[in-house]
């Protein structure tokens, strides 16, 4: 079993849509959770943090559920730039990416 | 804008040959992480690493595969007698300390290409 899984998609959306993305780990021991962007032959872009009390950065909000292992990351009002593969990471000094998921915006 | 710095953005081997890989952290951090990324698949944590001292290299290969954060100078991977299934993108990020929630940053990768 990986450490984080994700679904890998593609997830094809017009713009405008509302669209989530969810992920589970398996390490419960893990500290610290994030969501990061990776643009197609880029490096992988800080999207945000990711906290039990969940958090919001404008049109994207994500949430930490500790007891099932699960992190989500909701996005708003979907925009073509947005197209990108969204990474779920956990861990605490040892950071685990999962294999991502690919988010296509439709105009 | 100091950013994570790797170098070579691209680097072409023969089968064989040694691969050189730098990585100069963001000022002010002192912990380096590597991960390999191959075609169309997820990043793959390799070694994790303080000035001078290797934290964890769980997921560096047992062989030809060798990482070091020196007191003075950049991080290197270090790839020897490179075969094709070496070829990938090699990413370096860094992170100012071991406190949980922080942050790693990512350098532009390095781009190995094994002929």
């Amino acid at each position: 079993r990986k450490e984080v899984e994700q679904d890998p998609g593609p997830f094809n959306v017009p713009e405008g849509a509302t669209v989530a993305f969810n992920c589970t780990y398996s390490n419960s021991a893990s500290q610290s959770f994030f969501w990061y962007r990776q643009d197609c032959r880029k490096e992988p872009k800080l999207l945000m943090s990711v906290y039990s009390s969940g958090n919001e950065d404008g049109r994207f909000t994500a949430q930490l559920n500790r007891a099932s292992q699960y992190i989500s990351l909701l996005i708003r009002d979907s925009k073509l730039s947005d197209s990108a593969t969204y990474l779920c990471v956990s861990g605490t000094y040892k950071y685990i990416f999962g294999t991502g998921t690919r988010l296509k915006v439709l105009a | 804008n100091a950013g994570v710095m790797q170098n070579p953005r691209h680097l072409v081997r023969r089968r064989g040959q040694e691969a050189r890989l730098r990585c100069s952290p963001m000022k002010g951090h002192s912990h380096v992480y590597w991960y390999r990324q191959l075609p169309e698949e997820g990043l793959k944590f390799m070694v994790y690493l303080q000035k001078e001292n290797i934290i964890d290299e769980s997921g560096m290969p047992k062989e030809r595969f060798s990482a070091e954060f020196p007191k003075e100078g950049p991080s290197i991977l270090r790839i020897q007698q490179v075969v094709r299934g070496d070829s990938a993108a090699y990413f370096c990020a860094s992170s100012p300390d071991t406190n949980s929630g922080n942050t790693i940053y990512f350098g532009e990768g390095s781009w190995l290409t094994v002929v």
